[in-house]
């Protein structure tokens, strides 16, 4: 098993683009979630699902998009980039059941110009 | 919703001694409490956990400990050596996909 995905490692853009960042599990997992990490903050959720069709804002929501087709896949949309977005972005992975681990991606590094 | 306080933001520990690190979380509807360990340019990884039906939880050189009453938990790493230098989470939550994170402590082991 590859375990949760992450595409790109590294993204620059500027400030109005917008783009998609990929997240992947192979481990047939209901629930998946987003995270952003800054500095001194420790990691604040952006967007989760509970299974596909079923999306929902979590923390900090503003400025993404999120969907959810199918089980394997969730990505996150950035709808115009600002420099506050400038963070490393986290794609989670658990199965239900309760009190199980939450499987990270490696992150994405995005810089906002 | 929940806020998870985390302390110290910085340990310094001489290696071979003890390291605790302490998060309260305000949410008494929380019942699970999971701490990640996250090596520099990595991604976190889970340590160890604990419900909110246990009120201590070891393995090897880690702990947990939860008071529930006082809506703390606390990890101890004991005797610590250089590879135990990172930064560790504590979160929080009510469901799994929903963790409530402090804001990390970095962990320095000196040889």
């Amino acid at each position: 098993n590859a375990g949760v995905t992450q595409t790109p490692k590294f993204q620059v853009l500027k400030t109005g683009q917008s783009m998609t960042l990929q997240c992947a599990q192979d481990m047939n997992h209901e629930y998946m979630s987003w995270y952003r990490q800054d500095p001194g903050m420790g990691l604040r959720l952006i967007h989760y699902s509970v299974g596909a069709g079923i999306t929902d804002q979590g923390e900090v929501p503003n400025g993404y998009n999120v969907s959810r087709s199918t089980t394997e896949d969730f990505p996150l949309r950035l709808l115009s980039a600002a420099p506050s977005q400038t963070s490393v972005y986290f794609c989670a992975s658990t199965k239900t059941g309760g009190g199980n681990e939450q499987f990270f991606g490696p992150g994405t590094r995005l810089t906002v110009l | 919703g929940e806020n998870v306080e985390q302390h110290p933001s910085t340990l310094s520990v001489q290696e071979g001694d003890s390291a605790v690190i302490k998060c309260t979380y305000s949410d008494s509807a929380s019942n699970y409490f999971p701490w990640y360990k996250q090596e520099l340019g990595k991604r976190p990884q889970l340590i160890i956990d604990i419900r909110s039906n246990v009120g201590e939880k070891k393995d090897q050189r880690i702990a947990v400990t939860l008071n529930k009453t006082a809506k703390h938990f606390s990890l101890h790493i004991t005797e610590t050596q250089p590879e135990d230098s990172a930064v560790y989470f504590c979160a929080a939550s009510k469901y799994d996909y929903k963790l409530s994170f402090g804001a990390g402590t970095t962990v320095t082991v000196r040889a």
